[in-house]
């Protein structure tokens, strides 16, 4: 069974750029989520949907927001990009809310 | 609000030697709790996790926890260190909301010298 995948896995913008980063999720899960890991702040939640819905949704401003599409796939877009958007977007997909498969991550670096 | 706290930047242990990882967690009522490793330019592997039953949880490469309720602590272990575990390691814990969303530790360095 084929992981989590996420395209596309290095990404240079600009400030003031927007961008969208997907994830397949693990055939079969519904849940997915997404997190932000920096150096320093680590690794911290943005939001999760399940079956196309956001039921969950972390301490980001509102230029960060997401969505899930009918098979489970999702994408998540980052507006007006500032240099503290750079990072390691990390997604995530559950069957059954316990464990959470990662895939590699997004490494995005705004300049 | 739940958290979790691994007080250790950095482990350091020859190759042979026994190794712990610490954590301690905050969360209310019964803890989800969970184990990642990340190496270098990947995403978080999955090593093992508690719901509930034996304080002592095995999990993958011969790493195991041990969940202590009075001290909040879940503990990573393992008896014999590999250099190939040298890797950054996660603690996390999942709350009682029914939902996926983990709140992970700030991580832990461990570096396994031959």
């Amino acid at each position: 069974k084929a992981g989590v995948t996420q395209t596309p896995r290095y990404l240079i913008k600009t400030r003031g750029q927007q961008v969208t980063l997907s994830c397949s999720p693990i055939s079969g899960h519904r849940s997915v989520s997404w997190y932000q890991q920096t150096p320093g702040q680590g690794l911290q939640f943005l939001f999760e949907y399940f079956s196309e819905t956001q039921r969950n949704k972390g301490n980001f401003p509102g230029r960060f927001s997401g969505r899930q599409f009918s098979n489970s796939r999702s994408e998540m877009n980052v507006s007006t990009l500032e240099l503290g958007d750079s990072a390691l977007y990390l997604c995530a997909s559950s069957l059954s809310g316990d464990e959470q498969f990662f895939g590699p991550g997004t490494r995005l670096t705004v300049l | 609000a739940q958290s979790v706290a691994q007080p250790e930047d950095q482990v350091n242990v020859a190759e042979g030697n026994p190794l712990t990882v610490k954590c301690t967690y905050s969360v209310s009522g019964n803890p989800y709790l969970f184990w990642y490793v990340q190496y270098p330019n990947r995403g978080l592997q999955f090593l093992l996790k508690y719901i509930t039953g034996d304080n002592l949880v095995k999990g993958s490469y011969g790493f195991e926890a041990e969940f202590n309720k009075s001290q909040t602590s879940f503990h990573l272990k393992k008896p014999s260190a590999l250099v190939s575990d040298s890797a950054l390691y996660f603690c996390a814990v999942r709350g009682l909301s029914g939902y996926s969303t983990l709140t992970f530790g700030k991580g832990t360095m461990l570096l396994v010298s031959p």
